[in-house]
């Protein structure tokens, strides 16, 4: 069974709106991270989370941690066309360091 | 700078066939390696890992195997694919201790 779910599985925003994308995970972590994929590539690193955090921001990205809760939330801010592709969470469970645990991911499509 | 490539970026393999997918990293030492499958639609399956030459880890039992004959070289293979070995497969390396990966371009194997 998947570590990490997110929620919603497809998202649709117009350009300018912020877009919010959410991920419950059902074990103890040591990090969460997001990773963001275009259609056909690899994935890309967004930003890494640890779990005496609770949140972060880079750019327009603002990732936040509720550990009692088991779950995490992506935000984008000021979305945009290329802001299109495959979000995924996944974690680091504590004491599997060096593996991560995918979710199935997002799809975020952005209108112009 | 770190760079990782995988080649090749398509095949197409009947059923029966044997496999051989590569994976480099250049600009780093002693990464940590994996094989993922992502199936369409789906998230990532971590497949294998290895934390040094010759130290391979299987998460999923299957006809695949993986081998690292050199500190920057990760090889996927397979003696008889099999229908169900389609997919996207990725690449990916992290620098021990530090948890964030970072992914190659993908082979996409269509098995007929």
């Amino acid at each position: 069974s998947q570590q990490g779910e997110e929620d919603p599985q497809a998202l649709s925003i117009q350009e300018g709106e912020n877009a919010t994308m959410n991920c419950s995970y059902k074990t103890s972590i040591n990090n969460l991270q997001w990773y963001r994929q275009n259609s056909g590539r690899g994935l890309v690193h967004l930003i890494l989370i640890r779990s005496n955090e609770r949140e972060k921001h880079s750019g327009r990205l603002r990732v936040t941690l509720d550990t009692s809760k088991k779950s995490s939330s992506l935000l984008i801010t000021a979305s945009r066309a290329a802001d299109t592709a495959s979000y995924f969470c996944a974690t680091v469970i504590t004491g599997a360091n060096s593996k991560l645990t995918f979710g199935k991911g997002i799809t975020l499509s952005v209108r112009p | 700078s770190q760079t990782i490539h995988q080649w090749p970026a398509t095949l197409v393999q009947p059923v029966g066939s044997p496999l051989s997918l590569e994976c480099t990293v250049e600009g780093t030492s002693n990464p940590n390696l994996y094989w993922y499958r992502q199936a369409a639609g789906r998230g990532l399956q971590l497949l294998f890992y290895s934390v040094g030459i010759g130290q391979i880890s299987s998460e999923v039992p299957q006809n695949l195997s993986a081998s690292r004959p050199q500190d920057r070289q990760f090889i996927l293979s397979s003696k008889k694919l099999l229908l169900s070995d389609s997919g996207f497969y990725l690449c990916a390396w992290s620098v021990p201790v530090l948890e964030t990966q970072y992914f190659g371009p993908g082979t996409r194997l269509l098995v007929l």
